[in-house]
């Protein structure tokens, strides 16, 4: 059973397309994540959304909106790519944002905007 | 300015010896301080937490300390075995408690 689980795993697109991430997870978790790794492996939060509710959103271009259309899914849209969208991009959950479990991620999703 | 630094250069170390990493921050007050595993074209991985008011914690061969005087923390694995090389991240809870931000990760490489 994959706990938290992206799709698709890898991306490739032409710059100016709009492409769609999506994440699920069947933990119970009420808190999802998107963070994205950037090619020298840093690890930045981009979104948090709790029981459906935006909490985070950091100074992240508007071209990026993620949308939750419930506690278990967490999907990210990204309009007009550019070359610098090219990443990896992790979903991840956990129960509250302070969980004593950590959190846990998906495998990511590789995107190369060509 | 905020920051969170980890060693960058890859740790090397041989099999049976204890391996510890180091993750310092700069004007944070973190409410915890969590260790993740990450190994290549994976997710990270959980492995500890630590809270503010507390300077040790231990799971099986993995042992963290946290000093929020000198604001650091130190992550030991103890009888290294090649299957622990990975990326180590270290992460704090900071933001209202409710961001958790990641250092860059260090490279530990375990050899036979």
């Amino acid at each position: 059973d994959t706990a938290v689980s992206q799709t698709p795993k890898y991306l490739v697109t032409q710059m100016g397309n709009d492409k769609s991430i999506k994440c699920e997870q069947n933990l119970g978790h009420d808190t999802m994540y998107w963070y994205k790794q950037d090619s020298k492996k840093f690890l930045k939060i981009m979104f948090s959304y709790n029981n459906k509710e935006l909490i985070i959103n950091e100074t992240v271009p508007n071209r990026f909106s993620p949308k939750s259309p419930d506690k278990a899914h967490l999907n990210l849209h990204i309009n007009s790519l550019e070359l610098g969208d090219s990443a990896v991009y992790f979903c991840a959950s956990s129960q509250g944002a302070k969980s004593n479990y950590g959190y846990t991620f998906g495998s990511g999703t590789r995107l190369t905007v060509v | 300015s905020q920051k969170i630094e980890q060693n960058s250069e890859a740790l090397n170390i041989q099999e049976g010896k204890t391996a510890t990493l180091t993750c310092n921050y700069t004007n944070y007050s973190p409410a915890y301080l969590q260790w993740y595993r990450q190994d290549p074209g994976r997710g990270p991985v959980f492995l500890l937490l630590i809270r503010e008011n507390e300077k040790e914690k231990r799971k099986e061969r993995l042992k963290v300390t946290f000093d929020t005087t000198l604001k650091q923390s130190l992550f030991h694995i103890t009888a290294s075995q090649p299957a622990d090389s990975a990326t180590y991240l270290c992460a704090l809870l900071v933001g209202g408690y409710n961001k958790l931000i990641f250092g860059a990760g260090t490279r530990l490489a375990v050899h036979p």
